[in-house]
Parts: C-alpha cells; structure tokens; sequence
C-alpha cells in the first residue's frame, strides 16, 4: 500500500478543470527545475523541466512557470484527468557541480470525476 | 528499454543485519544517485556518483555506503540495519549535471 505522502497538502479538481500545483524553492543560486509526477507504488516519473533563463515552458497539458523574484515555481495541468491524480514534486538543481537535485514536500492531486 | 532497474523490491530486516540495494541503468548515464523517501516528505538524497569511478555525500549519508562498481551499477549496503531506516529507497540517473533524473521503482525497505 502507499505510505508516501500521507499528510501531503492535497489539491482536489473537478475532471476536464485546470489545476495549477505551486512550489517554493529554497536557493536563489539554483537554475534548473524539474517537475515529477509520482504515482502510487512508482518512482518519480519526470514531466517537464525549465531552466532559470526562462520564465515559462510548455509540453503537453503542462506549463510550468518560474517566478525567481519570489523563488516559485508552478504546474498548470490543463483539463485534468482520472490519470493526472498523483502526488507531484518540484525539484531544483544548482547546476554547479552539487549534483543535488532538492526535492519539495509534493502535493497530492485528486481529480473529481 | 529497461531504464532503471532496482533490486529487490521489497525487503525486511532485522535490527543490526546488512544488505545491499542494487541499481543498474541502461542508459549509458554519467551520474546516479541514492534517495529515501518518508511519508509525507519528499526524496533526500543519501549519495550520489557524479562519474565512474567517483562517489559523494548527500544530505543523509550516515550508516551507508555506497560502490559505482562500473558505469552501470550503483549499489547502496546499510552495514547495520537501524529502524530509522525503514523508508522506500530510490535509485536515479542522469546523463549529466541539469538535466533530468530517472527514477527506478523503488525498494520499500523495513527494519524490525
């Protein structure tokens, strides 16, 4: 059974809404983000990533937006499914030879059918 | 494509016994890690390999160890189990520094 994420912050969207998951990262110094998706029983499964000379990045349903002034980042998911119900973690790299890839505490996704 | 493969998946031990985690990657990636994960947190990092043939402290190094035995393979031995390492351990690879780890499935360890 799953024990990760058992008192996670938990974001519950209505199927076909859009959701948005936000972060907040700890290091100024760091310039690469990555957002994964964690499904019951899995490992970490990457979804989209964006460096910090960017501000926005789009994929498929997903944009993350990054936001260095107050160190956030965030998910937007587009017209949320069944399948997008997961627990979701923002990680930061400080590309400078730390190796570290920092992970944030996840918030659990719920989609309402 | 296997991608990362870890082994075993699911283990129990006993206070004071060892073992080893195995982690191989068929990704001809430069760099893997080793991360536990608690509930209601997120992944920490225990040791990473930047490169064969090197190996590093992270965030939760003690009572582990670690061997990059080749560009492949990452092992992870707690000498002496201890409860407080009851946790699911991740095994990762990335092809360089910034860009993307991949995760392998896990192994839910439990110490008694």
């Amino acid at each position: 059974g799953e024990s990760v994420g058992l008192h996670l912050p938990t974001l519950s969207v209505q199927e076909g809404d859009n959701s948005i998951i936000n972060c907040a990262y700890s290091n100024s110094a760091s310039d690469y983000f990555i957002w994964y998706k964690q499904e019951s029983g899995k490992g970490p499964q990457f979804i989209i990533d964006i460096r910090s000379n960017m501000d926005k990045r789009q994929g498929q349903r997903v944009t993350v937006l990054l936001n260095k002034t107050v160190k956030h980042l965030s998910l937007q998911i587009a017209a949320t499914q069944p399948g997008d119900s997961a627990v979701y973690f923002c990680a930061e790299n400080m590309s400078s030879g730390t190796y570290k890839y920092i992970f944030g505490t996840g918030t659990r996704l719920k989609v309402l059918a | 494509n296997a991608g990362v493969t870890q082994t075993p998946k699911f283990q129990v031990l006993k206070t004071g016994q060892s073992m080893t985690l195995q982690c191989a990657q068929d990704m001809n990636h430069n760099s893997m890690y080793w991360y536990r994960q608690d509930p209601g947190m997120g992944l920490r990092l225990i040791y990473y390999s930047a490169s064969e043939g090197t190996t590093d402290k992270g965030e939760v190094p003690n009572g582990y160890n670690v061997s990059r035995l080749n560009k492949r393979e990452f092992s992870l031995r707690l000498e002496s189990a201890a409860p407080s390492q009851t946790s699911v351990y991740f095994c990762a690879s990335s092809a360089q520094e910034g860009t993307e780890a991949f995760f392998g499935q896990g192994t839910r360890l439990t110490v008694v």
